[in-house]
């Protein structure tokens, strides 16, 4: 079974600053696909980014992008120009690309950031 | 386009109460999930779907029920509620199309106590 780590509890980053949030996941596949969903206090959760296993370029979605390192089976996230609406809990989460598995997540525990003035 | 919306937001059941938590989507998703989410432990799947009528274990089924009678909607069941059921329920949707990466998208999640 795959599993998810986020060694980080509690995370905080100053505004205007980059921070990194760490993330590793154990799985024996090789067509997968990562994401980091974020929650803020409404407990909304949104898709903050994703990657494919298959793609060696890193994503990029505007302030945040992630460093897949696919043999060390790490995925960071780095916010820049944090923001006070960063703050949140950030869920790394992963997904197999095995067909039959109907696209279930496995999530880690979460890092909460906070983002200090 | 409301997206995935759950019914109730809160509630409050005694022990051996029973409830159904309601989710709806309005995309057309085939697949559809309910997660629960306890301090410390992320977010852990229950039951699954992957069309109108089928349902499958997740990883911690036990004391809950499924239905998926109608493509947009997934019921959760709690036949007798348990302390231990004290939670947020989260369901989500998602598409299936071969060869596509698809995304979960989320509802607001239920906040259910259990007395």
């Amino acid at each position: 079974a795959q599993t998810v780590t986020q060694s980080q509890p509690e995370m905080s980053v100053q505004e205007a600053e980059t921070v990194t949030l760490s993330c590793t996941y154990d799985t024996s596949e090789s067509d997968y696909y990562l994401f980091w969903y974020k929650q803020p206090p409404s407990r909304q959760m949104i898709l903050v980014i994703r990657q494919e296993a298959y793609k060696q370029q890193n994503a990029t979605e505007n302030r945040f992008s992630v460093n897949f390192q696919k043999a060390a089976k790490s995925f960071s996230l780095k916010i820049s120009d944090s923001q006070l609406g960063d703050a949140a809990m950030y869920f790394c989460a992963y997904r197999s690309g095995r067909t039959g598995t109907a696209s279930k997540l496995t999530f880690g525990t979460g890092t909460r950031l906070q983002v200090t003035l | 386009n409301a997206g995935v919306t759950q019914t109730p937001k809160f509630r409050v059941l005694k022990t051996g109460q029973s409830m159904t938590l309601l989710c709806a989507q309005d995309m057309n998703h085939e697949y559809m999930y309910w997660y629960r989410q306890d301090p410390g432990m992320g977010l852990r799947l229950i039951h699954y779907s992957v069309g109108e009528g089928t349902t499958a274990k997740g990883e911690v089924p036990d004391g809950y029920n499924v239905s998926r009678l109608k493509k947009q909607n997934f019921l959760l069941g709690l036949e007798s509620a348990a302390p231990s059921q004290t939670s947020v329920y989260f369901c989500a949707s998602s598409y299936s199309p071969l060869g596509i990466t698809d995304t979960q998208y989320f509802g607001p999640g239920t906040r259910l106590t259990v007395l």
